[in-house]
């Protein structure tokens, strides 16, 4: 079955450097790798995938990832690092019909 | 306007008690999706619908049923409620079963069972 794995349950880092939530993969096939952000008592948003193409997604609110094929990750990054980025992460492979989540890392993003 | 809605927000009830969570989406989407959220924050996948089929039954406890009246709705059902169900359910829905189909998420409902 495909999986994802998130090394980190937490992340800290300063406001305005850059930030890196790491997410490896376990895949058969091609791997379709998705994040997602939670904020608290909020339900999980969509952040980017991948599905094929650049190595380098781009998605919402500044963030990016890069997809590396040899070290089967899909780390999650932003060049500049915001307060209001503070929340839970969710590295996702979809599988034949449904979404498989890691288990999550706390981003906090202080002042 | 809210895509996936689900009622109530919260949900406090007794151990044995039988409860329902309903869940619809606006988006038109064809499979919707229930998610269980632990208390360390980890996601596990419940149920699925696709046009009113049940396409994924995960190892849940019988007592948990989903009802689908139509496309846009996917209710859960939760019968001889126990401590151990407390968490936060997640509907969720997406535009079809293809991989690169994202979820759309509700905001949750946290059930909590004394």
């Amino acid at each position: 079955a495909q999986s994802v794995a998130q090394p980190e349950d937490q992340v800290n880092v300063a406001e305005g450097n850059p930030l890196t939530v790491k997410c490896t993969y376990s895949v058969s096939g091609n791997p379709y790798l998705f994040w997602y952000v939670q904020y608290p008592n909020r339900g999980l948003q969509f952040l980017l995938k991948y599905i094929t193409g650049d190595n380098l997604v781009k998605g919402s609110y500044g963030f990016e990832a890069e997809f590396n094929k040899s070290q089967t990750s899909f780390h999650l990054k932003k060049p500049s690092a915001l307060v209001s980025d503070s929340a839970l992460y969710f590295c996702a492979v979809r599988d034949i019909g449904d979404m498989r989540f890691g288990a999550g890392t706390r981003l906090t993003v202080k002042p | 306007d809210t895509a996936v809605s689900q009622t109530p927000k919260y949900l406090v009830t007794q151990m044995g008690n039988d409860k329902s969570i309903k869940c619809e989406q606006n988006l038109g989407h064809d499979t919707m999706y229930w998610y269980k959220q632990d208390s360390k924050k980890f996601l596990k996948i419940m149920f699925s619908y696709n046009n009113k089929e049940l396409i994924i039954n995960e190892t849940v406890p019988n007592r948990f049923s989903p009802k689908s009246p139509d496309k846009a709705h996917l209710n859960l059902h939760i019968n001889s409620l126990e401590l151990g169900d407390s968490a936060v359910y997640f509907c969720a829905s997406s535009r079809s079963t293809d991989y690169n189909s994202p979820l759309h998420f509700g905001n949750g409902t946290r059930l909590t069972v004394t």
